[in-house]
């Protein structure tokens, strides 16, 4: 089975706070990607990386940014945490080798900045 | 600037009747859909897809139906049990990408 693994399920930070949320995958995947969760409106794409020492931007990167040194890890961080980016922090990752497949998901983290 | 749709939020329904969740897009080149399902405080989990090559694809229970002229597809739970009462997303991805683009949600409850 393909595990995607988050550091947290819960975090509390405080604003201004500099936090690392670390995203683990054991399948090899190439891709990696990070999304957060907001109600009525989905999920939205943060950062993205399609191999090591690689990164996109998403839809949503501002106030963001990710480090993927290892294949099998990527890691997003927030610069400088606000009040709005209190969400549910979803990491997922696809295989290279086919089109068509699905993304594996992590269990989330939710975040909350006081 | 929402490239995929769930034009419903929330979608009740009695247990053993059918579910008929819908999902519409607007990138032409969208060509592969997903259905993921999500419990609070849980990662979503893989449900069914379907290629645009195919308009329909079946697993079990679930069945999901593309309409590519109207840039629309449906995802069918028959029938529906407790266990399904959860969110349901709609994604979609690109020719030659892996991205992958997700519409709000519909919070599905099955009532006994």
């Amino acid at each position: 089975d393909v595990k995607v693994t988050q550091s947290s399920r819960y975090l509390v930070k405080r604003t201004g706070e500099k936090v690392f949320l670390e995203c683990v995958q054991d399948m090899d995947h190439e891709n990696m990607f990070w999304y957060r969760q907001d109600p009525g409106l989905g999920l939205r794409l943060i950062y993205f990386s399609y191999d090591v020492k690689m990164k996109e931007k998403g839809d949503i990167p501002e106030g963001y940014s990710v480090s993927r040194e290892k294949k099998e890890r990527f890691s997003l961080i927030l610069e400088s945490a606000s009040t709005n980016q209190t969400s549910m922090y979803l990491c997922a990752s696809i295989s290279g080798g086919l089109r068509n497949t699905e993304a594996f998901f992590g269990q989330g983290t939710r975040l909350t900045v006081v | 600037d929402q490239q995929v749709k769930q034009n419903s939020p929330s979608l009740s329904v009695q247990e053993g009747r059918i579910s008929i969740l819908n999902c519409d897009y607007t990138n032409s080149m969208f060509d592969y859909f997903l259905w993921y399902k999500k419990y609070p405080a849980e990662g979503p989990t893989f449900l069914i897809s379907i290629s645009s090559i195919k308009d329909k694809n079946e697993d079990g229970r679930f069945t999901v139906f593309l309409n590519k002229s109207a840039k629309h597809l449906s995802l069918h739970i028959v029938p529906s049990q407790p266990g399904d009462s959860a969110v349901y997303f709609c994604a979609a991805s690109a020719r030659n990408d892996y991205k992958l683009s997700f519409g709000a949600g519909t919070t599905v409850t099955v009532r006994a």
